[in-house]
């Protein structure tokens, strides 16, 4: 069974610039998260989607978006980048058949996408 | 509102020693808490999680925590360490109803031969 896949898995943007990463979950999973890692903050949750919907937000501000689509894939787009988005950004899946928090059910984690704002 | 604690950035212990790596949150309804375990070069992995039941929670690789719910603790132990155990471990708490997922700050596991 392949694994969550994220892509591009490196990334270079100047400031002020737009991105969007992308996120593959395993086969039969529907929800999706996505996480930030940086140095200085740590790990943080974005946000969570299920059935093209978002369940769970973290603390980010607007320029931080995403979407699921109808086969589960995830996009998560960041606006008017600043240098402190500079971070590994993580995308999970897991089943949650039943549809309640994702955490019920074991995350499946992706390799992450490097972003660098310059 | 939420939070978690890792008191210990570094933790080193010998191979064949139990470990224990600490974790302690505030939240103010039920909990949901989580550890995960990020290897070099292997990104994060999920090793277990509290919902509810059974205080002593055993997960992947032989690692099992006990929630305390009067200290507020969710420490991670292993009764005997691995040199393979050296990883990066973050303790995480969901909070039902606040929708949201936070982690500590993270812990450094060494474990020497």
């Amino acid at each position: 069974k392949a694994g969550v896949t994220q892509t591009p898995r490196y990334l270079i943007k100047t400031r002020g610039q737009q991105v969007t990463l992308s996120c593959s979950p395993i086969s039969g999973h529907r929800s999706v998260s996505w996480y930030q890692q940086t140095p200085g903050q740590g790990l943080q949750f974005l946000f969570e989607y299920f059935s093209e919907t978002q369940r769970n937000k973290g603390n980010f501000p607007g320029r931080f978006s995403g979407r699921q689509f109808s086969n589960s894939r995830s996009e998560m787009n960041v606006s008017t980048l600043e240098l402190g988005d500079s971070a590994l950004y993580l995308c999970a899946s897991s089943r949650n058949l039943a549809g309640g928090p994702p955490w019920d059910n074991e995350q499946f984690f992706g390799p992450g996408t490097r972003l660098t704002v310059l | 509102a939420q939070s978690v604690a890792q008191p210990e950035d570094q933790v080193n212990v010998a191979e064949g020693n139990p470990l224990t790596v600490k974790c302690t949150y505030s939240v103010s309804g039920n909990p949901y808490l989580f550890w995960y375990v990020q290897y070099p070069n292997r990104g994060l992995q999920f090793l277990l999680k509290y919902i509810t039941g059974d205080n002593l929670v055993k997960g992947s690789y032989g690692f099992e925590a006990e929630f305390n719910k009067s200290q507020t603790s969710f420490h991670l132990k292993k009764p005997s360490a691995l040199v393979s155990d050296s990883a990066l471990y973050f303790c995480a708490v969901f909070e039902t109803g606040a929708n949201n997922l936070f982690f500590g700050t993270g812990t450094r596991l060494t474990v020497i031969p």
